[in-house]
């Protein structure tokens, strides 16, 4: 398995500005993940955040909107930009530790007023 | 369009009662797996299921994988206040894919 940290826990944002997430892993992986989970809803990728590379995002997800680093195998972070309250999610790290086992953090809480 | 449908949306049971939860695609999976998420906490794995009739048992919860292995059941024996959450069934939809897919989610509460 792997323990997951993320910080902050929540944040309560003015929209136009920025939150920076920090996801934290207790051991190297290959492969770190992050999710939206909108209110009420279930999980939705952004992207996946590759070591030594820029990160791949999935439809409708762009790199300006949240830009994404990985400097190394137990770190990555994830920035929502200009936000607006539709930003209002549950933002979650996640990581495969083999092709069957996939952990996630506990998440952050954002609300944009 | 949801790859992954879940059924039912909502289930509220009173406590000791039995309750099945299914997931469905059209898509033939590499693998699933069933989370369960409190509120404030990410997503907690359950169980992955790999091969097609493959049936899983967690003490009250049972798991099974279709044959084809387009979809899957979650089968809870006498449920309790304790099992109260969201299940998520996901999976890897194309072979090489890490990143999993999630189905809408079924929120269960049970009613002691």
């Amino acid at each position: 398995s792997a323990v997951i940290s993320q910080k902050p826990s929540r944040d309560i944002c003015q929209r136009g500005t920025s939150l920076t997430i920090q996801c934290q892993v207790d051991s190297q992986v290959t492969m770190m993940f992050w999710y939206r989970q909108q209110p009420g809803q279930s999980l939705t990728l952004i992207a996946t955040a590759n070591q030594g590379s820029e990160a791949t995002y999935e439809s409708g997800f762009v790199i300006d909107k949240f830009p994404i680093s990985r400097p190394n195998l137990t770190f990555s972070t994830l920035t929502v930009s200009n936000m607006s309250p539709e930003d209002s999610s549950i933002y979650l790290c996640s990581v495969a530790v083999s092709a069957y086992e996939q952990y996630f953090g506990p998440g952050t809480r954002l609300t944009v007023t | 369009t949801q790859l992954l449908e879940q059924s039912p949306q909502f289930l509220s049971i009173q406590e000791g009662e039995n309750l099945t939860v299914y997931c469905n695609s059209s898509s033939v999976f590499s693998s699933l797996q069933w989370y369960r998420q409190e509120p404030g906490e990410g997503p907690v794995l359950l169980v992955t299921v790999v091969t097609g009739g493959e049936v899983k048992k967690l003490k009250r919860l049972t798991f099974q994988f279709g044959d084809a292995r387009k979809d899957s059941s979650l089968h809870i024996t006498a449920a309790q206040p304790g099992d109260t959450g969201l299940y998520l069934c996901a999976a890897r939809m194309r072979t090489g894919r890490r990143a999993l897919t999630f189905g809408s989610g079924t929120r269960l509460q049970v009613q002691p």
